[in-house]
């Protein structure tokens, strides 16, 4: 199965740690990529193959994955973190991307 | 720095075909496969289809059967028609651009590194 599934929000308070799961079948064997979507803009890319940040992403951005389970880590929460916050793995078999369902992430 | 900027008409007809272009400025078209996602309004990002620059085509297949995508490496553009479109087409379209990373021997994964800023396309009479 290629469903990828995301609770659809976390609240965190500022300065504390945000986590944000995608659960799917398997995950751990594929490589799962995170984007961050602020309101009005376009995705941005912030997590890439599991744990890997592009360039001029914050160190505070961290990633794993493992079994049934992708996380994405948001450590030293700003308010400027709040946002949508998709994952992405892309099947091989079909060539095509697979998106959750997103998570928005309310900073209190 | 490569940029990508959506154009077309923010107003469509039911049952008409909307027609979007996206234009690649700052570098070449060719060797990248280039995306259309969709976005309704307060709902999550849909895939809609890429095209590589030899003009190799991969729609979701839910919307296969309304979709084409071509492209035009004269002009550094990817353009999208999506036919016979409901009031459920209403959307911001994103072209994106997918960049391929290789890891162990033969595998790889493919992700979107570069965005344009999106166009609202509104369905209704």
């Amino acid at each position: 199965s290629n469903v990828l599934t995301q609770p659809p929000s976390v609240s965190v308070a500022p300065g504390k740690t945000a986590n944000f799961t995608c659960g799917g079948d398997n995950i751990g064997t594929k490589s799962v990529q995170w984007y961050q979507q602020k309101p009005g803009q376009a995705p941005v890319l912030v997590i890439f193959y599991d744990s890997a940040r592009p360039s001029g992403i914050p160190e505070r951005f961290s990633g794993s994955n493992s079994e049934n389970t992708a996380t994405l880590s948001i450590s030293r929460v700003e308010a400027g973190d709040e946002a949508d916050y998709y994952c992405q793995v892309w099947d091989g078999s079909s060539d095509h991307p697979v998106f959750g369902g997103g998570t928005k992430l309310n900073v209190l | 720095q490569v940029q990508l900027q959506e154009s077309g008409p923010g107003l469509v007809k039911p049952s008409e075909t909307l027609s979007l272009t996206c234009t690649v400025s700052g570098g070449s078209i060719t060797n990248y496969y280039w995306n259309w996602i969709r976005q309704s309004p307060g709902k999550g990002l849909e895939w809609i289809g890429y095209i590589y620059n030899s003009g190799t085509t991969n729609y979701n297949p839910s919307l296969k059967s309304r979709v084409t995508i071509s492209v035009d490496t004269s002009k550094n553009q990817f353009s999208l028609k999506l036919s016979s479109v409901t009031a459920a087409d209403t959307a911001v379209f994103y072209c994106a651009r997918t960049h391929t990373y290789y890891y162990g021997s033969g595998t790889y994964t493919r992700y979107f590194d570069l965005w344009g800023r999106g166009t609202l396309v509104t369905v209704s009479s």
